[in-house]
Order: structure tokens, then sequence, then C-alpha cells
């Protein structure tokens, strides 16, 4: 079955402190996946999605980037965090078309 | 950008009633749809798939109609279980890749 882990549950980071975010996919091959943000008492932000390795798609100009280095890994990251990136953070992956979302566990980001 | 809309509540509601939340998507070329379940602080949970007219599942029916563009969550026989975020999903096929925009939440507090 397939299984998606993402790290770290919770971070606190201060302003202007670089982010790494990872989510791994296991037991399917050329997902899709996605990062979404959910700030507190908000609807799901579409932040990135990729189709494959390589292939990032930005839905939300800022200071944030994706990156799909394996075909079932895909990190986010940021070189300078701002208050505003506070948030939970959220990795989904599809296979197909039309097919639901899975969600990872999610990673609570706060940022001092 | 397309939108789905949902009441975001909150639904009050006692134990055994039954509720009903709509949610409406102003995307006319939406494919599927879904619903989620998303617990405090918690990760979004496919709840169910609606690709045609509508979908049965235990004490959870949703139906879709594709002329007034609208999906509804209909509970029976409501548990304090239930209580929790119900989130709409629309799903549509874009040049870009697979586009999945989500309702803001519709909140059910099930009371003894």
């Amino acid at each position: 079955s397939q299984t998606i882990h993402q790290w770290p549950a919770t971070l606190v980071q201060p302003v202007g402190s670089p982010l790494s975010l990872e989510c791994t996919v296991e037991g399917t091959s050329n997902p899709n996946l996605y990062w979404y943000r959910q700030a507190a008492g908000r609807g799901l932000q579409l932040l990135f999605y990729s189709v494959g390795i390589g292939q990032i798609s930005s839905e939300v100009p800022q200071n944030l980037s994706a990156s799909r280095p394996q075909d079932r890994q895909f990190i986010l990251s940021s070189k300078k965090l701002l208050l505003s990136d506070s948030g939970f953070y959220l990795c989904a992956w599809s296979v197909l078309n039309s097919s639901p979302l899975h969600f990872g566990n999610g990673t609570r980001l706060t940022v001092t | 950008r397309k939108e789905v809309e949902q009441d975001p509540g909150p639904f009050n509601v006692p134990e055994g009633a039954t509720v009903a939340f709509n949610c409406t998507y102003s995307n006319s070329a939406s494919q599927s749809f879904f619903w989620y379940r998303q617990d405090c602080r918690k990760e979004p949970k496919l709840l169910m798939s609606v690709y045609s007219s509508g979908n049965e599942d235990g004490r959870f029916t949703a139906q879709l109609n594709r002329a007034s563009q609208y999906i509804s969550l209909l509970i029976r026989d409501s548990k304090l279980s239930d209580s929790a975020t119900y989130l709409c999903v629309a799903y549509e096929t874009a040049n870009a890749g697979n586009m999945l925009t989500f309702g803001g939440g519709t909140r059910l507090m099930v009371k003894p």
C-alpha cells in the first residue's frame, strides 16, 4: 500500500532563517506531488505541484521554492523565512488525473 | 481563479440529527469532486469521492447537481465523533496539469 511521510511534525524557526521540509511517498511510481499551506482558521492554499522529476509548477509567487530531486521526493524550501510563512504545511500525492489527494501528517511551522 | 464555496458554519446539531452541507463550484469544467474531513490540527482525510450523480457510504451520502453546480453531503444519525471540518474539493483538468480547488470548509459540531 502507498504511504506518505512528511517531516518534521513541528518546527519553530526565527525570521530570516532557512527552511527545508521533506516529503516522501512509498508504494507508487510517478505520483503527482503537492505542497499546500493552511493558515490558522483558513482554507488550503496550493503552493506547488509536480507531475515528474524536476517539474515544478508554482501557484503563488513568494519566498518559497520546491524541488523534486527524485520521483517520490518533494522538498519545500526557503532561504529566509518571514513571519507570514507560519502555518500548517501539507504534502500530498495522487496517481491519476481526477483521483483524490492523500495527505501527509503535516508540518506545523511557527516563525518567531 | 475558479472558486469553490462553502458555508463556514459552525453547524451545531444534537447527536442523532441529520445534517446537510452544500458546496457550490463556479467552473462548469470541473470533472470530479471529493469530500474531505479535517480534524483540528490534523491533515485532511478523504471521506467520499463523487464522480457521477452521487455516492453513499453508510451514514454519509454525497450528491452532485451539475446543472446547478453544487454538491452536497448528508450525514444521518450524527455521532459526536462526526465533529470536524468538512472540505469540498473540485477537480478540473487544465493545460498546466490537474487542478484541485478546495473550499474553505464547513465546521460541524455534534453535541450530546
